[in-house]
């Protein structure tokens, strides 16, 4: 099926920095979704978009609908060991039919 | 709250044995239902989804199947595995919020 184009692959970074990673698709899409995925579990919803231009944060993460309506960014600030994982990029139209990017590694040296 | 389980946690088992995993969901009435498969390389293939009991959709051709006998029970099965059917397992749900929640996944291993 369809892939989002997700980067960067992989993030190595100093606990303190910040992080920004994408997802971009050649098709518009009505929601974004971010996902977080610990090693051996499953992949937890973080952050939820469901219009154009909009700003949503959770925490330390901060999330963007483009307003093309073709790509989503998440920021993470102050990174901390436990953000560590891989972060999943998702779009749907129809809330039954999810694309998802290929992921981003995420690794936090203390 | 809504609640998804899945199980087992881990399985392994020799080539050409069969295969069911269970997945449910809890405080949600009529969700769309789904089974991925994440390999190593730790992309989201999609196997199955279910937006109804009784009706699968089926992505991916290959030797495994999916059946929905309760709303809120989704089981996927296989009558012989083979060694590329490893993988990790995932169940996932949706609703009119067009949001998607994930099991914990199921390790298969196949021998």
């Amino acid at each position: 099926g369809q892939q989002l184009n997700q980067s960067p692959q992989s993030m190595f970074i100093q606990e303190g920095e910040d992080v920004s990673m994408n997802c971009t698709s050649s098709s518009i899409f009505n929601t974004w979704l971010w996902y977080k995925q610990d090693p051996g579990e499953g992949p937890v919803l973080l952050i939820a978009l469901y219009k154009a231009g909009e700003l949503t944060s959770n925490g330390r993460l901060t999330a963007q609908f483009g307003i093309t309506r073709k790509d989503s960014f998440l920021n993470i600030s102050a990174s901390i060991p436990s953000d560590v994982g891989i972060y999943f990029c998702a779009a749907t139209n129809t809330g039954n039919q999810f694309y998802f990017g290929t992921g981003t590694s995420l690794t936090v040296i203390p | 709250s809504q609640t998804i389980h899945q199980w087992p946690a881990t399985l392994v088992q020799p080539v050409g044995s069969p295969l069911s995993l269970e997945c449910t969901v809890e405080g949600t009435s009529n969700p769309n239902l789904y089974w991925y498969r994440q390999a190593a390389g730790r992309g989201l293939q999609l196997l199955f989804y279910s937006v109804g009991i009784g009706q699968i959709s089926s992505e991916v051709p290959q030797n495994l199947s999916a059946s929905r006998p309760q709303d809120r029970q989704f089981i996927l099965s296989s009558k012989k595995l083979l060694l590329s059917d490893s993988g990790f397992y995932l169940c996932a749900w949706s609703d009119s919020s067009y949001e998607q929640y994930f099991g914990p996944g199921t390790r298969l291993t196949v021998t």
